[in-house]
């Protein structure tokens, strides 16, 4: 089955613990992203992939950190977590970047709580 | 990327037609419209684009009208798992910012038995 996978799904933890959440997809997808939604603010971009070691930044870039060294894998690093990162985080994945008409496949989300 | 408006919510009976409006009024000719919903707290999920024709899959139908300035996303036979919010999205084909999408607050729909 085509999907995106993330774990955990669930995380809660403190200020300043490192921390990663991964993603995954199955699909031999080149672009993949991280999208955090926050209530009022909507699904605001934190990183994207064009393909393999080529990683940008998004909207919100501030505080993450991602690599992108093999193309099923996107891993979203947070060094060192606040409570205003507490949020839930989304990962997606479309079939190549720059065209809007690939669809984009979103993974089933984290839920983050930093304390 | 141009901007749309949708009423904030909307009710549905279960087995009518779902209609979601959405406004574009400022959206350029090479730009397309997009429907995606995000069933509550889960990732969002494409459903439908187009252009400017007129576009029907399994999940439901786009109408898009002669001006392109609006559109209708149909659910032609709504069931309880259609409760979601739905976002209107316009965008161009390529940009070089990778293929973000950008949710504006969408319209939640309610299907009631």
């Amino acid at each position: 089955e085509a999907q995106v996978t993330q774990n955990p799904r669930y995380l809660i933890t403190v200020t300043g613990k490192k921390l990663t959440v991964t993603c995954s997809q199955n699909m031999n997808h080149e672009y993949m992203s991280w999208y955090r939604q926050d209530p009022g603010l909507g699904l605001r971009q934190i990183y994207y992939s064009m393909n393999v070691e080529v990683t940008d930044k998004g909207d919100v870039p501030e505080g993450y950190k991602v690599s992108r060294k093999e193309k099923r894998n996107f891993p979203l690093i947070l060094e060192s977590p606040s409570p205003n990162q507490t949020s839930l985080y989304f990962c997606a994945s479309s079939r190549m970047g720059g065209a809007s008409t690939d669809t984009q496949y979103f993974g089933p989300g984290t839920r983050l709580t930093v304390l | 990327d141009a901007k749309t408006t949708q009423p904030t919510s909307m009710d549905c009976a279960e087995g009518r037609a779902a209609n979601l409006p959405c406004n574009h009024s400022t959206i350029s000719g090479n730009e397309y419209v997009y429907w995606y919903r995000q069933i509550h707290s889960q990732g969002p999920q494409y459903i439908i684009h187009g252009l400017k024709n007129n576009e029907t899959n399994e999940m439901a139908s786009l109408i898009i009208t002669e001006d392109r300035k609006s559109s209708t996303l149909i659910l032609p036979h709504a069931t309880l798992r259609d409760t979601a919010v739905y976002y209107c999205i316009v965008r161009v084909a390529f940009n070089n910012a990778g293929n973000m999408l950008t949710f504006g607050g969408g319209t939640r729909l309610m299907v009631k038995p």
